[in-house]
């Protein structure tokens, strides 16, 4: 089944720097790959996504990558501030589902002031 | 976007009841409903995908005569711990599939 894998588990950034985090997985038939913010104790939300005709797509200060070759992607935020601090999960599809889903381990991100 | 609210927003039980959740999507019809298990500090486990008026299917690992979940309508789907142990207690979060996943704000289940 599809093997879901992020680094790094832990991200401290100072303000206004960049983040990255990077995701592999392991289902080359996988065509979709959203990424989900989730702050403690709430819902996960849908900050982006990215489907497998597309090598890189951005929204204001979030980006993301996809090397499908590699089965590789990653997300990039630029000019982080203290509410980016959450935790982020990447999640790759289960074969072609657009909505079935299988998450990341996680990275708590924390910015610093 | 799409609103799913769940019902109960925490729940404390003895060890051995039972407890239903509910999860309904309010301004859309999901065809398909997710659970899914969140313990602290860990990621979401995908526990089972819910189909209206189908069975369930279950993801490896999960007892499904002990998390028995019904999709009777489009808007509403139902996780019901049987016999609820205290290694049960965590947080559950369902999601409605309508082009994307939409997820409810969870369940914090605690068993004494």
């Amino acid at each position: 089944g599809e093997n879901v894998e992020q680094h790094p588990s832990t991200l401290s950034v100072q303000e206004g720097d960049s983040a990255v985090i990077k995701c592999t997985y392991s289902d080359s038939a996988s065509n979709y790959f959203p990424w989900y913010k989730q702050e403690l104790g709430k819902r996960p939300q849908l900050i982006i996504d990215i489907r497998s005709n597309v090598g890189e797509k951005k929204d204001q200060r979030i980006a993301v990558t996809l090397n499908k070759t590699a089965k590789h992607f990653s997300l990039h935020i630029t000019e982080t501030q203290p509410e980016d601090s959450a935790v982020y999960f990447c999640a790759a599809s289960i074969g072609t589902s657009y909505d079935k889903v299988i998450f990341g381990p996680g990275t708590s991100l924390s910015v610093i002031p | 976007g799409a609103v799913v609210s769940q019902h109960p927003s925490w729940v404390i039980c003895k060890s051995g009841t039972s407890v239903k959740i509910e999860c309904r999507s309010l301004d859309f019809q999901a065809t398909t409903m997710f659970w899914y298990r969140q313990f602290p500090k860990q990621s979401l486990m995908l526990m089972a995908t819910s189909n209206e008026g189908s069975k369930a299917t279950y993801e490896q690992g999960v007892e499904k005569d002990k998390f028995l979940i019904n999709h009777a309508s489009l808007t509403l789907s139902t996780l019901t711990v049987t016999s609820a142990h205290p290694e049960d207690s965590s947080f559950y979060i369902c999601s409605g599939s309508y082009n994307e996943q939409f997820f409810g704000p969870g369940t914090r289940l605690t068993v004494l």
